[in-house]
This record gives structure tokens, sequence and C-alpha cells, in this order.
């Protein structure tokens, strides 16, 4: 079955410091991967995405995410935090034009 | 470029009647899909189509919602008799592979159903 799961429903962190959000996928064939970020009240935004090449994968924002077949992880990173990232991030995974599954999110609070 | 757009942005209902939101997919792109977002579901996929032709609607709750989309440029998604556990945020998304598959959303229908 696919699936996606982002163990972490809630990540605190300081403004500056450095953040990984984490997200795990079941897909039977080889996904295409994405992370968006929900800003409150707002639509989705991809921030970036991964079909296929180099594993690591730049983003808007300064973000970045690794592809990790061996552990089926899509892992999201960003160096230095600031207080503006503070928003909802989702994974998703999917092929080509079908439909995406979305995990449950991760909400980041940022503290100055 | 317009973006996905959606129509209402917000809209308030007593529970009983029909809402009809309404999306326009970006020009080109030929799939779309009507996603919805509560706090105790997440976002769940509701149906999408393909060239205007559903390809898989097993998202679609009940009975009391449908989904059309009569051209490329034009989608609804109807709910008739709304009910308050249809509260949520609708977005429409569109995409296509000229796009490299990357799904775009709206900003989204927030629907209160009292």
């Amino acid at each position: 079955a696919q699936s996606v799961t982002q163990p972490d429903i809630h990540i605190t962190v300081s403004e500056g410091a450095s953040l990984e959000l984490r997200c795990n996928y079941s897909y039977g064939a080889t996904p295409y991967l994405f992370w968006y970020v929900q800003s409150p009240g707002q639509g989705l935004q991809l921030l970036l995405k991964y079909f296929s090449g180099d594993t690591l994968v730049q983003g808007i924002k300064g973000f970045e995410a690794e592809f990790k077949r061996s552990q089926s992880s899509f892992n999201l990173r960003k160096p230095s935090v600031h207080w503006s990232d503070a928003a909802e991030y989702f994974c998703a995974v999917g092929g080509g034009t079908d439909k995406l599954i979305f995990g449950t999110g991760t909400r980041l609070q940022v503290f100055p | 470029d317009a973006g996905v757009i959606q129509s209402p942005r917000h809209e308030v209902t007593e529970m009983g009647q029909e809402v009809t939101l309404r999306c326009k997919p970006i020009s080109g792109h030929n799939s779309l899909f009507w996603y919805r977002q509560t706090m105790m579901r997440g976002l769940e996929l509701l149906i999408y189509f393909n060239n205007n032709v559903p390809i898989d609607d097993s998202g679609m709750p009940e009975d009391r919602f449908s989904a059309k989309m009569p051209n490329a440029s034009f989608s609804t998604l109807k709910i008739q008799p709304s009910e308050p556990r249809d509260s949520a945020v609708y977005f429409c998304a569109s995409n296509t592979a000229a796009s490299g598959n990357t799904i775009y959303f709206g900003e989204g229908s927030w629907l209160t159903v009292v």
C-alpha cells in the first residue's frame, strides 16, 4: 500500500538552529517525492521535489532534502531556521500525473 | 501565470443546503485533483480527473459528494445536502507531465456548515 509517514507531529526549534523533518514512504514503484509547506490560512506551496538523478535536491527558501532508497526516506533539512519558516510541512509521494499521497504533516514552531 | 483559482474562498452555510465549490486549473494542465483538509484526517484525496475524465473517486466520502469536469478549464465539487462534518478546507490542484509532474494547489475553499 502507498503511504507516507511523518513521525514528528510538532517540532520546536530556536531561530538559527538547524532543522531536519523526517519522512518515510511506502510506494510500489519508483517514487516521485515532494515537500510542501503550508502557512496558516494558506494553500500548499511546493518546496522541492525528487524525480530522479542526484539524491540531494535543493529547494526554495534554503531547504534541501535527501532521497535514501535503502531507508525509504526523504528527509527535509535546513541549516539555519528563520522565524518565517514557522508553518506546517507536508511530505508527499506519487507517480507522475498520478495522485499524491500526503503525510499527516509536521508543525514547525520557531522561537526567537 | 495565473495559478489554480478556486471559489468561493470562504463559505458558511446551513446544514442541508447545497454547496458548490469551483475550480479553474492552470491552463494546459490535464490532471485535476480535489483534496479535503481537516484537523482530524489531514489531507485526503477526494477525486482526480485526467483529461476531464474521473480516474479515481474512491476518496469521495459518500453519495452526497459529486464532482464534475465539463471541460479542461473548469471543475465543480458539490455537496448536497451538506452536514456539519463536511466543514473543512477543500483544495483543488492541477498538474501535467510538462510541469514536471508537480501538483500546484489553489488557495482553498474554507467551508463551514452550521
